[in-house]
């Protein structure tokens, strides 16, 4: 069955980096453009970037350009999440999903704290 | 800036029907999906393309759409459908989510 497993997340302090992995399994990977969406606690849904199934195209938030940059290995059915220059307000909970919508991971938890 | 409009709570008694209303300017061409959300769970999709359902989800659950509001409905809610919902549109190279409807059913 279809499954999308993220990892990476964790504590850490504002201005550090870290990188968020989504392990696909079930589908062609290949086949999908990718989304990684947030849900700071106790909020709502945030779309923070997408990128096409080639990985020829990569869009993302206002709140997150130039800070985060998000990548695929096809190869390897694995989608990442650059985030560098983290600030406090990028605490979420971080999910990836196809595009269809279809299929979301459990999400991965970011605390961004001094 | 491009937004999506939801009332922030709807409340209705198990057998009644909810209505949640989504409102955007691109909303007359743009699809429209909606997710149920559910404490400490992923979103799971309910409606896709204004109108469609995915397969598994309970007919009580469909899409209308009128000009640049589109809503989901929940014909005869259950106590189980006590959860956040999200519309969600794609607007250009951008993705939109709605803020979100709590509904309660009790």
């Amino acid at each position: 069955q279809v499954q999308l497993v993220e990892s990476g997340g964790g504590v850490v302090q504002p201005g550090r980096s870290l990188r968020l992995s989504c392990a696909a399994s079930g589908f062609t990977f290949s086949d999908y453009t990718m989304h990684w969406v947030r849900q700071a606690p106790g909020k709502g849904l945030e779309w923070v970037a997408f990128i096409l199934s080639d990985g020829s195209n990569k869009y993302y938030a206002d709140s997150v350009k130039g800070r985060f940059t998000i990548s695929r290995h096809n190869s390897k059915n694995t989608l990442s999440l650059q985030m560098n220059s983290l600030r406090t307000e990028d605490t979420a909970v971080y999910y990836c999903a196809t595009e269809s919508g279809d299929y979301w991971g459990q999400g991965t938890l970011v605390t961004v704290s001094s | 800036s491009y937004e999506l409009t939801q009332p922030s709570s709807v409340s209705v008694s198990p057998g009644q029907t909810a209505r949640i209303t989504c409102s955007g300017d691109m909303l007359a061409k743009k699809y429209v999906r909606w997710f149920q959300q559910k404490p400490g769970q992923a979103p799971v999709l309910v409606i896709y393309k204004d109108t469609e359902r995915p397969a598994g989800i309970p007919e009580r659950f469909s899409g209308s759409t009128s000009g640049t509001t589109v809503t989901l409905t929940i014909s005869g809610a259950q106590v189980e459908d006590e959860a956040a919902y999200y519309c969600y549109s794609p607007a250009d190279n951008y993705v939109f989510f709605g803020g979100g409807t709590k509904l309660t059913v009790l």
